[in-house]
């Protein structure tokens, strides 16, 4: 099954405490990029990737780093998680750079206390 | 409508009608557009796109329009379901590589 995979679901930690949301793609797509969602501001870009070892940042990239060593994988890093990072998150890929086809994971909400 | 304050603006219609739901976007440069349905516990899932030479594509049950004088895209869902309830968001691609989101519209659909 085609999909974008984000794990974990759920995460609550502690301010400093370094944190990985992990997120794999099957559909061999060049494009991907991380999403945060919080109430009534839609969703935000944090950064994005054309490729392999291409990244760049988006709308809102403070506080965040990413890679792309490999074509399916996009983690996302939070080196020192704070409160205000606290969010919805959502992992994208897509084939095209046109975003026709962009395919979502399933989230991962993140509590930083 | 688009929103991007606290609270999303709500749209109720009886199952059956049609519904519309609009968005504002911001850059006229913009060159594509897309709506998303988001159900709840769930990410975006993609449902129509338009390119800014058209002003009028169908799909399924729903139509997109866009009017490129006032910036403004539509989406037309005909004979709303129980399942159609969500939030939908548009967003336009107006930097090459950077989608760009509305605050959402959510959709209730009463039986």
């Amino acid at each position: 099954e085609a999909q974008v995979t984000q794990n974990p679901r759920y995460l609550i930690t502690v301010t400093g405490k370094k944190l990985t949301v992990t997120c794999s793609q099957n559909m061999n797509h060049e494009y991907m990029s991380w999403y945060r969602q919080d109430p009534g501001l839609g969703l935000r870009q944090i950064y994005y990737s054309m490729n392999v070892e291409v990244t760049d940042k988006g709308d809102v990239p403070e506080g965040y780093k990413v890679s792309r060593k490999e074509k399916r994988n996009f983690p996302l890093i939070l080196e020192s998680p704070s409160p205000n990072q606290t969010s919805l998150y959502f992992c994208a890929s897509s084939h095209h750079k046109e975003h026709y086809g962009y395919t979502f994971g399933s989230g991962t909400r993140l509590t930083v206390v | 409508g688009e929103s991007v304050g606290l609270h999303l603006p709500t749209l109720s219609v009886q199952e059956g009608d049609n519904s519309i739901i609009n968005c504002a976007y911001s850059n006229s440069a913009s060159d594509y557009f897309i709506w998303y349905k988001q159900e709840s516990g769930k990410g975006p899932q993609f449902i129509i796109d338009i390119r800014s030479n058209m002003d009028k594509r169908q799909g399924q049950r729903v139509t997109v329009l866009l009017n490129k004088t006032v910036k403004h895209l539509s989406l037309q869902i005909a004979a709303t379901q129980p399942g159609d309830s969500a939030v939908y968001f548009c967003a336009e691609n107006n930097a090459g590589n950077m989608l760009t989101f509305g605050g959402g519209t959510r959709l209730m659909v009463k039986p």
